[in-house]
């Protein structure tokens, strides 16, 4: 596709189920990236794929947090036993080798 | 580790007004990257810029300017003449010599809101 697609765009769940967001990068990009953005905050790295190389998982904040990614096409961020405290906007984003990362419009998970 | 530090959590100004968003890095690297991205209300971040640590040249953009200097760890954004259009969150990031080859790291955004 032309940009960074992510689904769903929005995702209400009840305290203790799974989720799992989607990624679908822009065709070709080597990197991958997932991000976190609570309420009025700034973006907290979580994790970042690039090609077949092992994730960079360092910014997952729990063993709850978990994501995929084949080759270089989609990725999914699972999320299991959802806690409250996990609700705010998850980012994608995707790059090429030098050149600058393209965002996804997020989706927006809230845990009641 | 890589740090970036945005002071300026809020900025109002008054259309027509100048307004400059700070932007201070911390890094052990010799080559890395900096950028500035928007984001609008509607919550998609936006690409506006990107330097490298070897280009110390202004750069304009518009009624955008960059104004990097190594010396300082600064990286710095103005608008001018600004506009109610340019009401968004502006982020600055860096990221290490590969490009794409690592995370993004993010300062924690700066609202700016421009009243006509």
């Amino acid at each position: 596709g032309a940009g960074v697609s992510q689904s769903p765009s929005n995702k209400v769940t009840e305290k203790g189920k799974d989720v799992e967001l989607r990624c679908d990068p822009i065709s070709g990009h080597t990197a991958l990236y997932w991000y976190r953005q609570r309420l009025g905050q700034g973006l907290e790295f979580l994790i970042y794929f690039q090609g077949n190389s092992a994730p960079d998982k360092s910014g997952l904040p729990s063993d709850r947090f978990s994501a995929e990614r084949t080759g270089e096409s989609v990725s999914t961020l699972t999320i299991q036993r959802t806690q409250q405290e996990d609700s705010a906007v998850y980012l994608c984003a995707s790059s090429l080798m030098n050149v600058e990362a393209f965002f996804g419009q997020g989706t927006r998970l809230t845990v009641v | 580790a890589q740090k970036v530090t945005q002071a300026q959590t809020e900025i109002s100004v008054v259309e027509k007004e100048d307004v400059t968003l700070d932007c201070v890095y911390e890094t052990r690297d010799t080559t890395y990257y900096l950028f500035w991205y928007k984001q609008p209300p509607s919550g998609e971040l936006v690409f506006l810029i990107r330097r490298n640590s070897f280009d110390e040249q202004n750069e304009i953009s518009g009624r955008y300017s960059w104004n990097f200097q190594k010396s300082t760890s600064s990286f710095n954004f103005t608008i001018t003449a600004s506009q109610v259009v340019d009401s968004a969150v502006y982020f600055c990031a860096l990221s290490g010599p590969l490009m794409g080859n690592t995370p993004l790291v993010f300062g924690k955004g700066t609202r700016l809101s421009v009243i006509a």
